[in-house]
């Protein structure tokens, strides 16, 4: 079946370092990649996705690159900033036969916390 | 007012005890997903509905059952609640194309005593 594994967390860093987060995902199909932002008390918002290989997402100062040699999709900032502390999830959806459609497979969650 | 609305947002109920979630959206999406989440474990597929008339069980869906009253409401029901069923749940709506956004709701912190 589909999976994806992220780092373990939490990862804690201070204000203005650079972020990392490794995403490997498994798929039986071709899959779509995402990641998603759960900041504190809300529900998940898109961050950034692509949808083939070699594609690049960005949003926010965030990037992520879709690897299929790899089957990775690491999420990188270069500088990050307080507001930026949440919980990532690496997610795919796989088109599977059409009974697939908007299905998403999540990773368990990294906690990020960013200190001033 | 937020697109996909769930309510409540927190609820405690006693063991063997029937609930129900509800969650209804302004997107005007087709598809929309009941998922749990579990520290450590991400967001569990629990049931998803493609149309009104169209009900799919997903990865978790055991002690769980839905309803799609009308397009823009999907429930979640525990029949029997039990402990273990302790979790925060979110539902989702998506247009359906394998790559665009989900987009969900704020979630319900549910607690089993």
């Amino acid at each position: 079946g589909d999976s994806v594994t992220q780092m373990e967390g939490p990862v804690t860093l201070s204000e203005e370092a650079f972020l990392t987060i490794n995403c490997t995902y498994t798929a039986t199909g071709y899959p779509s990649l995402f990641w998603y932002v759960q900041y504190p008390g809300e529900g998940l918002q898109l961050l950034l996705k692509a949808t083939k290989a070699d594609d690049k997402g960005s949003n926010k100062g965030f990037e992520a690159t879709y690897r299929k040699e790899t089957t990775s999709f690491h999420l990188e900032k270069g500088s990050v900033q307080v507001s930026d502390s949440a919980v990532y999830f690496c997610a795919l959806s796989v088109n599977a036969g059409g009974t697939s459609y908007g299905k998403l497979t999540f990773g368990q969650g990294t906690i990020l916390t960013v200190h001033p | 007012d937020a697109d996909v609305t769930q309510t409540p947002r927190n609820r405690i109920t006693k063991t063997g005890k029937r609930i129900m979630l509800e969650c209804s959206q302004t997107k005007g999406h087709d598809r929309m997903y009941w998922y749990r989440q579990d520290p450590g474990l991400g967001l569990r597929l629990i049931y998803y509905s493609f149309d009104v008339k169209d009900i799919n069980k997903g990865e978790i869906s055991d002690g769980y059952s839905v309803s799609r009253q009308a397009q823009a409401k999907f429930s979640l029901s525990l029949e029997s609640a039990i402990p273990n069923q302790t979790a925060l749940y979110f539902c989702a709506t998506s247009v359906g194309v394998e790559d665009t956004e989900a987009f969900f709701g704020q979630g319900t912190r549910l607690t089993v005593v």
